[in-house]
């Protein structure tokens, strides 16, 4: 059973700085991994989409990088802002042909807070 | 233009009541999920629809029981709700070919059964 593990559970730094948010998975055998921000009491909304043999995505100031073998996911953004305070959450689904390519599986999310 | 939505956006209600949500997407997707995120934030996949055909369905009480009118969308009935069926449910959408199964999620329904 896939499970997904986001660290840290929260973060707080200062406007300007970059930052990486970590998220893991244990079985490797993922179809892609998709990065989502969910602001409070709001949906989420698709920021980066890295398919399993890719190695990185980049969106203005997020880059995303895979690396499927460790189980190893990373997001990073640089020169943070206080806009970019959300929950961010990370989640991929299996590699197991047709329909399990949309069944994903969630990581409880980083709080990141940026403040001015 | 709201490239998913979901009615209601907020749901209170009675134990044993029972009540829908529903949602619609024009992104031409042909696949969409239902998921719920409880108090503690996680997230669950509940159901998906591919071209109105039922393809993922997880353990879920029957109590729930999704529908599918079309592709564009997909309603959520619940019957006899319970003080645990209180969280926010989320639909979201997907395609193969437009999105590389790539998801879009609506706004969310926050339930409270009280």
């Amino acid at each position: 059973k896939q499970e997904v593990t986001q660290i840290p559970a929260a973060l707080s730094v200062p406007e300007g700085e970059n930052l990486v948010l970590n998220c893991s998975f244990t079985d490797s055998a993922i179809y892609n991994l998709q990065w989502f921000r969910q602001d409070p009491g709001k949906g989420l909304t698709s920021l980066l989409l890295i398919q399993s043999s890719q190695r990185e995505q980049t969106s203005g100031r997020l880059n995303a990088s895979l690396d499927k073998s460790s189980g190893r996911s990373t997001l990073y953004i640089a020169a943070s802002q206080p806009g970019d305070s959300a929950t961010y959450l990370c989640a991929v689904p299996p590699n197991a042909g047709g329909t399990s390519y949309g069944k994903l599986t969630f990581g409880q999310g980083t709080i990141l807070t940026v403040h001015p | 233009d709201t490239a998913v939505s979901q009615t209601p956006k907020y749901l209170v209600t009675q134990m044993g009541n029972d009540k829908s949500i529903k949602c619609e997407q024009n992104l031409g997707h042909d696949t969409m999920y239902w998921y719920k995120q409880d108090s503690k934030k996680f997230l669950k996949i509940m159901f998906s629809y591919n071209n109105k055909e039922l393809i993922i369905n997880e353990t879920v009480p029957n109590r729930f029981s999704p529908k599918s009118p079309d592709k564009a969308h997909l309603n959520l009935h619940i019957n006899s709700l319970e003080l645990g069926d209180s969280a926010v449910y989320f639909c979201a959408s997907s395609s193969r070919l437009v999105s590389s199964y790539e998801q879009y999620f609506g706004p969310g329904t926050r339930l409270t059964v009280t």
